[in-house]
Formats: C-alpha cells, sequence, structure tokens
C-alpha cells in the first residue's frame, strides 16, 4: 500500500528554519512527482511545491519569495521541504502528496506535520 | 497565482444532489482539463475524488462526477449521504507550471 509519512514538524521561533522530511513506500517513488500542501489552522489547502521524479522541474508557489527549498532523495525513497526565515503565517499542516502518475491531481496523502511559528 | 474561487458553503438533504462551482481564469480552469477536486474530514488528510475534471480514481463512488465549462468546473454529487459531509477542494494545474486551490465549500447535509 502506498504510504508518506512525514516527520520533522515542531515548534520554531519567527526567522527560525526547520526542515520537514516525507518517507515514501509502497511504490516506486522514482517514477513519481511529489509536492508539499499546506493547510493552517481553519484554513484552505495552499499548494506549495512540487518536484518532478529526477528532480528536473521544480516549481514553488509565489508566495514564498525563495524561503523554501524542496528536494528528494530517490535513492531513500524521501522528500525534503528545507523552510527558512519562518513567519507566524507558516503556521500549518504541511501534507506531503504524491502526484497521479503523468497528471496533476494529488492521488495520495500523509497525514501531515504540524509547523507552529511562535515566540 | 489567485485561487481559485469556490462558495463556501453548501447544503443539501440526504437524497437530493448538490454542485459545487469552482471559477478560475484561462490562466488555469479555461485552459487546462487538469482539474481536480479533494474531499477532507476534519483531522483527516484530503482524498482525491475527481481528476482530469471529470475522471473518478477506483473506489471513489459513482455520485461523485466532475464537470468543466469554459473557466469554471463543477463538482456534483448525487443522492447526498450523511457522509458526504466534509469540506471540498478543488485544484488546477496553471500556465505557470504551478497548481492552484479553491479556498474549499463546506457541504452540511441537513
Amino acid at each position: 500500500e502506498v504510504q508518506l509519512v512525514e516527520s520533522g514538524g515542531g515548534l520554531v521561533k519567527p526567522g527560525g528554519s526547520l526542515r520537514l522530511s516525507c518517507a515514501a513506500s509502497g511504490f516506486t517513488f522514482t517514477t513519481y512527482s511529489i509536492s508539499w500542501v499546506r493547510q493552517a489552522p481553519g484554513k484552505g489547502l495552499e499548494w506549495v511545491s512540487s518536484i518532478s521524479s529526477t528532480s528536473t522541474y521544480i516549481h514553488y508557489a509565489d508566495s514564498l519569495k525563495g524561503r523554501f527549498t524542496i528536494s528528494r532523495d530517490n535513492a531513500k525513497n524521501s522528500l525534503s521541504l528545507q523552510m527558512n526565515s519562518l513567519r507566524a503565517e507558516d503556521t500549518a499542516v504541511y501534507y506531503c502528496a504524491r502526484d497521479r502518475y503523468g497528471d496533476y491531481a494529488f492521488d495520495w496523502w500523509g497525514q501531515g506535520a504540524l509547523v507552529t511559528v511562535s515566540s | 497565482q489567485s485561487a481559485l474561487t469556490q462558495p463556501a458553503s453548501v447544503s443539501g438533504s440526504p437524497g437530493q444532489s448538490i454542485t459545487i462551482s469552482c471559477t478560475g481564469t484561462s490562466s488555469d480552469v479555461g485552459t487546462y482539463d487538469y482539474v481536480s477536486w479533494y474531499q477532507q474530514h476534519p483531522g483527516k488528510p484530503p482524498k482525491l475524488i475527481i481528476y482530469d475534471v471529470s475522471s473518478r480514481p477506483s473506489g471513489v463512488s459513482n455520485r461523485f462526477s466532475g464537470s468543466k465549462s469554459g473557466n469554471t468546473a463543477s463538482l456534483t454529487i448525487s443522492g447526498l449521504q450523511a457522509e458526504d459531509e466534509a469540506d471540498y477542494y478543488c485544484s488546477s494545474y496553471t500556465i505557470s507550471s504551478t497548481r492552484v486551490f479553491g479556498g474549499g465549500t463546506k457541504l452540511t447535509v441537513l
């Protein structure tokens, strides 16, 4: 069965950094694009970033203004999101989501990791 | 990257049908048939229920259907059931190779 398990969430002070990880299993990781999607408390979904299967294509939401960096390690079936210069408005549950093969729909989601930015 | 526009809430009685709209622009919904819909119950991750405007993943009830006209996509749920009460989100691919979600619609089954 497809599994995506996020880790690395927690409490961080404004201006700080945090690195999220997503461990994938149950499918051929090297053939799928993967994305990060976040959801602020009580709010809607917001796409953060996507990375193609071989890391050739990487895209970010304009609102991030270069503060976040997505990467993947196909040898370890893992995805990462390095988040710098964190702000209170970055507080959210961060989901790792698999792109449907050859498509742009998110067909499998992890349970999410909570990131809280607060002093 | 403005969010797609969805109604904040819709409601219907068991057995009825409801439709949720998702309005974008010629930079996203109007150009691509990569519109997807997600169902999210409280405290749970979203679940894909429609992809490519009108296709259903395996295991999703045929009570869920999708369509698109111009810059607006729609999700229709027929034969409403209590378990359909949830938040629903649309999403689209964009000409900038990014993705965009709608603001979400809360469905209440009366």
